[in-house]
């Protein structure tokens, strides 16, 4: 069965600094990989998503993810953190074949301080 | 295209009584999931409907139930509420295109109906 490990629950940056969100994941084959933020009170929004090809992701809002099938893994990152970034992000997993089932990492809340 | 409805945005109900959600999907869109959310427990998969029939069922009890119109609207039901009910339930949608690689399980969120339960 497919999984998605986000292991950090909260994290803190200062307005201007870089971020990374880290997201391992379990999967046989390689599957279809996104990164879903989340406002206070809303609902998840896409960022970006990785299904095939270039294993470099751009994303909106000046987000991308790696990809690295060795590692299992597929960071967020943005070079310089604002004041709005700040919301619960999400990895999840989706298989790539037959039924497309969803699995969704414990999410990650970023605080940015001024 | 409008994006995902659901409605209501709030409500507050009493211990016992029960609910009913709905969602809107995006015009087109097959596959209607629907999730609760809690501080304590993290967003928790209830289930899943692809025209009118539930594919996937997360771990929750009988009380929470759910339908698919032929319309692909959505709704869910939640009876002889208990406290522990208070969340953010959240209804995604999905082209969910079996077998197409160029559907590759994006889900389009809506903004959840909050749940208070007393």
């Amino acid at each position: 069965a497919q999984s998605v490990t986000q292991p950090d629950i909260h994290i803190t940056v200062s307005e201007g600094a870089s971020l990374e969100l880290r997201c391992n994941y379990s999967y046989g084959a390689t599957p279809y990989l996104f990164w879903y933020v989340q406002s206070p009170g809303q609902g998840l929004q896409l960022l970006l998503k990785y299904f095939s090809g270039d294993t470099l992701v751009q994303g909106i809002k000046g987000f991308e993810a790696e990809f690295k099938r060795s590692q299992s893994s597929f960071n967020l990152r943005k070079p310089s953190v604002h004041w709005s970034d700040a919301a619960e992000y999400f990895c999840a997993v989706v298989n790539s074949g037959g039924y497309q089932k969803v699995t969704f990492g414990t999410g990650t809340k970023l605080q940015v301080i001024p | 295209k409008a994006g995902v409805t659901q409605t209501p945005r709030y409500l507050i109900k009493t211990r016992g009584q029960q609910v009913t959600l709905s969602c809107s999907p995006i015009s087109g869109h097959r596959s209607v999931s629907w999730y609760q959310q809690t501080p304590g427990q993290g967003l928790q998969f209830l289930f899943e409907y692809f025209s009118e029939t539930q594919r996937n069922k997360g771990n929750f009890p009988g009380r929470f139930s759910g339908r698919q119109f032929s319309n692909s609207r959505s709704e869910m039901n939640v009876s002889t509420l208990e406290l522990g009910d208070s969340a953010l339930y959240l209804c995604a949608s999905s082209l969910a295109l079996i077998g197409r690689v160029s559907d590759t399980g994006e889900l389009f969120f809506g903004e959840g109906s909050r749940l208070t339960v007393l």
